[in-house]
């Protein structure tokens, strides 16, 4: 396992079309997060899921995105609609909490992300 | 809330000198974590060193030390012997140590530039 891998790295579309990113977290972490980083700007929380439960949205979370851990294996992070606002890189990172309610790992590793552009 | 500032859009350094990246951070939360990443042009972030709020001593991971001042609520980053290689954003996070979401609230960065 090389560590958390998003798909695709680039993604181009027109405005009012749906996009679906995918992220496929290091097989062991029950942890997810996605994050959107806007030009200039450090990442923002969207979203997690802890093993296949969606836990907490943000605000920035409106609906016309959707999150999905199916199984708690691999996430995908869809845009219904989508506005020019939405172009964004999509990150997301994966971690394992211990069973004890702290985190086992002190670092959540990263994927590349996923840059949109919606035109 | 948790907040994180970071006050220098960018720096210029030349290689093999040190340089310091200022983070200042806000919290209610008596025990969190603190966290600098590297983000290259290629866009991944790149974790590079983590304090806890009760660590007594400092962290260091190779180059890289966390200045790590409580009262003063900063945890600058110093990276000794800069390298052309070190060229990227740099962001400092935290996280809060309570059950939940644990998710990491990001400072909007440092744009590290270091000439030959």
């Amino acid at each position: 396992d090389t560590g958390v891998s998003q798909n695709p790295r680039h993604k181009i579309t027109k405005r009012g079309q749906n996009v679906t990113f995918r992220c496929d977290p290091i097989s062991e972490h029950n942890r997810l997060y996605w994050y959107r980083q806007t030009l200039g700007q450090g990442p923002e929380f969207l979203t997690y899921f802890q093993n296949e439960a969606q836990l907490e949205k943000s605000r920035l979370l409106s609906d016309r995105f959707s999150a999905e851990r199916p199984k708690g294996s691999f996430s995908t992070l869809e845009i219904q609609r989508t506005e020019q606002g939405d172009s964004a890189m999509y990150l997301c990172a994966s971690t394992l909490l211990g069973t004890r309610g702290s985190l086992a790992n002190y670092g959540y590793t990263f994927g590349s992300g996923t840059r949109l552009t919606v035109v | 809330a948790q907040k994180i500032t970071q006050t220098q859009p960018g720096m210029f350094v030349q290689e093999k000198e040190a340089v310091t990246l200022d983070c200042t951070y806000d919290t209610s939360d008596q025990s969190y974590g603190l966290f600098w990443y590297k983000q290259p042009s290629s866009g991944e972030m790149i974790f590079l060193i983590y304090q806890g709020s009760y660590d007594e001593q400092n962290a260091t991971e190779g180059r890289y030390s966390l200045n790590f001042q409580k009262a003063r609520k900063s945890a600058n980053l110093v990276i000794s012997a800069s390298q052309l290689g070190d060229s990227a954003m740099y962001f400092c996070a935290m996280r809060g140590i309570i059950q939940g979401a644990q998710k990491l609230v990001f400072g909007q960065g440092t744009r590290l530039t270091i000439n030959p």
